[in-house]
């Protein structure tokens, strides 16, 4: 079966220290790897991804996430966290069930809170 | 701006009845995917268009239908609403079926059945 989980619903950070957001998959075949971010009452905005190549993948925002194969993993990071970085996060992977199709499967989601 | 454009923003209606939700994609892009999102199951795929034709379905109901246009534009219908159907519907489009592309999100629209 193909799955995203992230594991923690919340993660707690203090503005100016680096954050990570968890995320690891099963999927069959190479993965496709997407984050997004959603803000209150907007859309899910696109922060990065990861087809191929190099290992850490950078995105817009400052944001960053390593692709660890051996570990199943696509952990999202920020060296230093902001307050206006506190959203919902999500986790997605390329569904490869339907060859047709390029929908995604999306983890749960992880709210992340910055305190100043 | 992600410019994927959804209406109506809000949408309140009661049991049984039918609604249309409205979703215009980015210019150029070809693909469009509806998705639900609610609070026990998350954001959940329901059905993706290529170029005006079916192209992958997810966990729609059979109560829930929808087509693209001509002009791309798509709408999702949702026929013999239940209270479980109140969600956030969101449109989402992308410029072909290439896996390696990013989908574009619109606004969504809140759906509540009393």
């Amino acid at each position: 079966a193909q799955s995203v989980a992230q594991p923690e619903d919340q993660v707690n950070v203090a503005e100016g220290n680096p954050l990570t957001v968890k995320c690891t998959y099963s999927v069959s075949g190479n993965p496709y790897l997407f984050w997004y971010v959603q803000y209150p009452n907007r859309g899910l905005q696109f922060l990065l991804k990861y087809i191929t190549g190099d290992n850490l993948v950078k995105g817009s925002y400052g944001f960053e996430a390593e692709f660890n194969k051996s570990q199943t993993s696509f952990h999202l990071k920020k060296p230093s966290a902001l307050v206006s970085d506190s959203a919902l996060y999500f986790c997605a992977v390329r569904d490869r069930r339907n060859q047709a199709g390029t929908a995604l499967i999306f983890g749960k989601g992880t709210t992340l809170s910055v305190s100043s | 701006d992600s410019g994927v454009t959804q209406t109506p923003k809000h949408l309140i209606t009661a049991t049984g009845q039918r609604v249309t939700l409205r979703c215009s994609p980015r210019s150029g892009d070809l693909s469009v995917y509806w998705y639900q999102q609610s609070l026990d199951q998350g954001l959940q795929f329901l059905i993706q268009y290529y170029n005006g034709e079916e192209r992958a379905k997810g966990n729609i109901l059979e109560r829930f239908s929808a087509q693209q246009f001509p002009d791309l534009h798509s709408e999702l219908n949702l026929s013999s609403l239940e209270l479980g159907d109140s969600a956030l519907y969101f449109c989402a489009s992308s410029p072909g079926v290439l896996r390696s592309d990013e989908q574009f999100f619109g606004p969504g629209t809140r759906l509540t059945v009393l």
